[in-house]
């Protein structure tokens, strides 16, 4: 069964560094999601990307946050200066289409930022 | 108010119980509704869409109330390995996920 990738499955890092986190989704799949749970917390929205462009972001991805498709495959999001509240569990979701179809979650990537 | 809002539980049941969980979303534009599972520290997995028809698939049976807006999740003859935080999930126009709080469940012999 295809299922979406995610690496490193944990990262640490210092407070302002920058940190690149790796996403493969499903191969045929055309909408991609990053997602992130702070612990103990429930799962927040971070932001939608198709067609190589953001479709959606919420409030918390301010301007320190990017996603990229750099190739045909992989999908990154990148924090440029991490700060302490930035530690989470950070989910990438892909899907075939928009609406009502079901996304398919990585295993996450930890961060914690110390 | 919260967008979701979900008893966060616990639910602690013997096997074979039946359980109920109660999700009220906020927002009338939500169009679509599902019921995720999240067991410890791994990722959301879909576990049902929710119509307002209602559906069921197996022992699980949700139902969507639009006037309402109000989802549930029956569970009937609970396994030990039904043992996972439920999650209530309203989708918006553009794909965007929306997550409650979930619902801690667990099992005993």
């Amino acid at each position: 069964e295809p299922e979406v990738t995610q690496t490193p499955s944990h990262q640490v890092t210092q407070m302002g560094q920058e940190v690149i986190l790796r996403c493969v989704p499903i191969s045929n799949h055309l909408y991609f999601y990053w997602y992130r749970q702070i612990l103990g917390q429930k799962v927040e929205f971070l932001v939608s990307f198709y067609n190589n462009e953001i479709s959606e972001k919420s409030e918390i991805f301010d301007d320190q946050f990017s996603v990229e498709r750099p190739d045909g495959s992989n999908f990154t999001l990148k924090i440029r200066s991490t700060k302490l509240e930035d530690s989470a569990m950070y989910f990438c979701a892909s899907s075939e289409q928009a609406f009502t179809y079901e996304q398919y979650f990585g295993p996450g990537t930890r961060l914690t930022v110390t | 108010r919260k967008e979701v809002e979900q008893d966060p539980g616990p639910f602690n049941v013997p096997e074979g119980a039946t359980v109920a969980f109660n999700c009220t979303y906020s927002n009338s534009a939500s169009q679509s509704f599902f019921w995720y599972r999240q067991d410890c520290r791994k990722e959301p997995k879909l576990l049902m869409s929710v119509y307002s028809s209602g559906n069921e698939d197996g022992r699980f049976t949700a139902q969507l109330n639009r006037a309402s807006q109000y989802i549930s999740l029956l569970i009937r003859d609970s396994k030990l390995s039904d043992s996972a935080t439920y999650l209530c999930v309203v989708q918006y126009q553009g794909g965007k996920l929306i997550f409650g709080q979930g619902t801690e469940l667990s099992v005993k012999p």
